[in-house]
């Protein structure tokens, strides 16, 4: 069974502080991982993706997100947040070798930027 | 921008009755799903779809059933309402990244639907 874990319901730091949001997944093959982020009555939108290659993506607004096959992990990162990042974040991960086209997604973070 | 639309933004409706969300997608985009967010459990996956004429079971399609009748619009029926089924509903679109089953979902504003 593919698993996406996010561990931190909420994390809340100061305006211009870093940040780190963690997502851990559980199964082996040859996988997709993207991050989304939701604003207070909002949809879903795209942040970044990783499918291959270097294992540090870019997203928009300077988030990245770094991939370790070591650690399952795909962690989300920002080196200085804005009041504007507030918003719950989901990771989500797709099994591609599965032949299935769902997204599975964790339970999201709630971030929220003091000022 | 890809744009998904979703209507109505709001539905309350009594137990029993019958429900239909609409979504419809203009960047012609393959797949659409339908989701239901509620606190505690993130994203449920109900149905899917590949394209015009087709659906496919997600993760929890019991009390749901889904049309494609093209490739702009998918809709979420739900026959007999019930409390249960309280939510936001949320609807995305999405197309293959590079024909490797990657790609990326583009989600419509939600309907917050209340069944009393």
């Amino acid at each position: 069974t593919q698993t996406v874990s996010q561990s931190d319901a909420h994390v809340t730091v100061f305006e211009g502080d870093s940040v780190e949001l963690r997502c851990n997944y559980s199964y082996g093959g040859s996988i997709y991982l993207s991050w989304y982020i939701q604003h207070h009555g909002h949809g879903l939108q795209f942040l970044l993706k990783y499918y291959s290659g270097n294992p540090v993506v870019q997203g928009v607004n300077g988030f990245e997100a770094e991939f370790s096959k070591s650690d399952s992990s795909f962690h989300l990162r920002k080196a200085s947040v804005h009041w504007s990042d507030s918003a719950v974040y989901f990771c989500a991960v797709r099994e591609v070798s599965s032949g299935s086209w769902q997204l599975i997604f964790g339970s999201g973070t709630q971030l929220t930027v003091m000022p | 921008e890809a744009a998904v639309t979703q209507s109505p933004r709001n539905k309350v409706a009594v137990t029993g009755g019958k429900v239909t969300l609409s979504c419809n997608q203009t960047n012609n985009h393959n797949n659409m799903y339908w989701y239901r967010q509620d606190t505690g459990h993130g994203l449920r996956l109900i149905h899917y779809s590949y394209g015009a004429g087709s659906t496919e079971k997600g993760d929890i399609p019991d009390g749901y059933k889904a049309s494609r009748p093209s490739q702009e619009n998918f809709s979420l029926i739900l026959e007999l309402a019930t409390p249960s089924q309280t939510s936001v509903y949320f609807c995305a679109s999405g197309g293959d990244w590079g024909g490797r089953g990657a790609e990326t979902l583009y989600f419509g504003s939600g309907t917050r639907l209340t069944v009393l």
